[in-house]
């Protein structure tokens, strides 16, 4: 089957960095996604990472290696508008496209 | 927001009970996916429609079907509703199978009495 697992909360303050980890377990793994959903709204999609290394999408940065099964998301910046769950997602091609979400981290920026 | 839009916003139904959910795609997009999302989890994949043909599914019961139409709108059924089936339904549409970018719709909120 599939599995992914990421940290429950981070909490950061204003301007500082944060990185949130995935790793996950999967049998068709075509590529790792991230999305951002804030209280009340629908996920919004950050980026994706098919192949080894980083991507870099103003203050937020993605980065996957594929051998340990594993990326993150980097966020730059902090501001408060910034607080949130994040999800990351992988796409799976067996039996057909899936995408399979974790269960979400939230994160606290605080002043 | 996505041009995603989905009917209705809340919906109360009884166990036992069928219901629908609609969703529209965003203009030019030809794959809807649908997921359930319970409170504090992650959404959780039901199924892909690509080109009007179901091309995905999640570990659903057959009770939770799905028709997409030649405009690329689709509807979700859900038969024999039972209380578990609270949640929050989303849809996605992406413009094809193979992009990995989906635009998600506001969600239907279900809660089954």
């Amino acid at each position: 089957g599939q599995s992914l697992e990421q940290p429950s909360e981070v909490t950061a303050v204003e301007g500082a960095i944060v990185q949130i980890n995935c790793t996950y377990q999967t049998s068709g793994f075509y590529g790792l996604s991230w999305y951002q959903q804030h209280d009340g709204g629908a996920p919004t999609f950050l980026s994706y990472n098919a192949l080894d290394g980083l991507e870099e999408t103003g203050r937020f940065s993605s980065f996957l290696s594929r051998s340990d099964s594993y990326g993150y998301l980097l966020l730059q910046e902090l501001q408060m508008k910034d607080s949130a769950s994040y999800f990351c997602a992988v796409r799976d091609g067996t039996g057909g496209f899936k995408t399979i979400f974790g269960a979400g981290t939230r994160l606290f920026v605080k002043a | 927001e996505t041009g995603v839009t989905q009917s209705p916003t809340h919906l109360i139904k009884t166990r036992g009970q069928q219901v629908t959910l609609r969703c529209s795609s965003q203009s030019g997009h030809n794959t809807v996916s649908w997921y359930q999302q319970a409170l504090g989890q992650g959404p959780q994949f039901i199924f892909q429609y690509y080109r009007e043909e179901e091309n995905g599914r999640g570990n659903f019961p057959p009770r939770f079907s799905g028709l997409q139409f030649p405009n690329y709108s689709s509807e979700l059924n859900v038969n024999a509703l039972e209380l578990d089936d609270s949640a929050l339904y989303l849809c996605a549409s992406s413009r094809t199978s193979g992009d990995n970018e989906q635009f998600f719709g506001p969600g239907t909120r279900l809660t089954v009495l």
